[in-house]
């Protein structure tokens, strides 16, 4: 089985601030991680992922991710957050040797970027 | 825009109805997953379809059914509905191979049963 926490229901940051969103994740075997943003009333965007290699790793819009195997955790953060940042965050995992990809969310962070 | 396409994005229907959902993925993914997004289950997977073969099959209930056709789109149908189905359904797709596992998704049908 599968599992994501996000601990964090809201994350409130000045805007020009660096912004953390928690992640931790339990699988079986070896994961694959990735972080989604979604906007109101719209689906969810990919914003980056872990698959393999260097533990830290940079997506969209200036984010980035590191993973960290011994903690199980994933956190997602950003040097200086921007207003138009505010949005859901959700956390994914999937087990590389399921068979099957599907993915396993958090319940998600919502980030509000105060100007 | 992710390249997946969802139609119709909202639907209002009646308890006991049967509705269809349709997804047409990225051109070149043969993977589609369906996800149901609720404000008490959150986003939860339903089923994937991998080149019109079923690979996997997540909490989705008896009364769901889907496919996944030549042309490789997918269609959600979703029957004898009840008021606790009410929800957002998406669907996502994905190469599945190589090192591309993330998920694209479609802006999502939006499911009223009154």
């Amino acid at each position: 089985a599968q599992s994501v926490a996000q601990p964090e229901d809201q994350v409130n940051v000045a805007e020009g601030n660096p912004l953390t969103v928690k992640c931790t994740y339990s699988v079986s075997g070896n994961p694959y991680l990735f972080w989604y943003v979604q906007y109101p009333n719209r689906g969810l965007q990919f914003l980056l992922k872990y698959i393999t290699g260097d533990n830290l790793v940079k997506g969209s819009y200036g984010f980035e991710a590191e993973f960290n195997k011994s903690q199980t955790s994933f956190h997602l953060k950003k040097p200086s957050a921007l207003v138009s940042d505010s949005a859901l965050y959700f956390c994914a995992v999937t087990d590389s040797g399921a068979g099957s990809y599907q993915l396993t969310f958090g319940k998600g962070t919502k980030l509000s970027v105060i100007p | 825009d992710s390249g997946v396409t969802q139609t119709p994005k909202h639907l209002i229907t009646a308890t006991g109805q049967r509705v269809t959902l349709r997804c047409s993925p990225r051109s070149g993914d043969l993977s589609v997953y369906w996800y149901q997004q609720s404000l008490d289950q959150g986003l939860q997977f339903l089923i994937q379809y991998y080149n019109g073969e079923e690979r996997a099959k997540g909490n989705i209930l008896e009364r769901f059914s889907a496919q996944q056709f030549p042309d490789l789109h997918s269609e959600l149908n979703l029957s004898s509905l009840e008021l606790g189905d009410s929800a957002l359904y998406f669907c996502a797709s994905s190469v599945d191979g190589g090192s591309s596992y993330e998920q694209y998704f479609g802006p999502g049908t939006r499911l009223t049963v009154t």
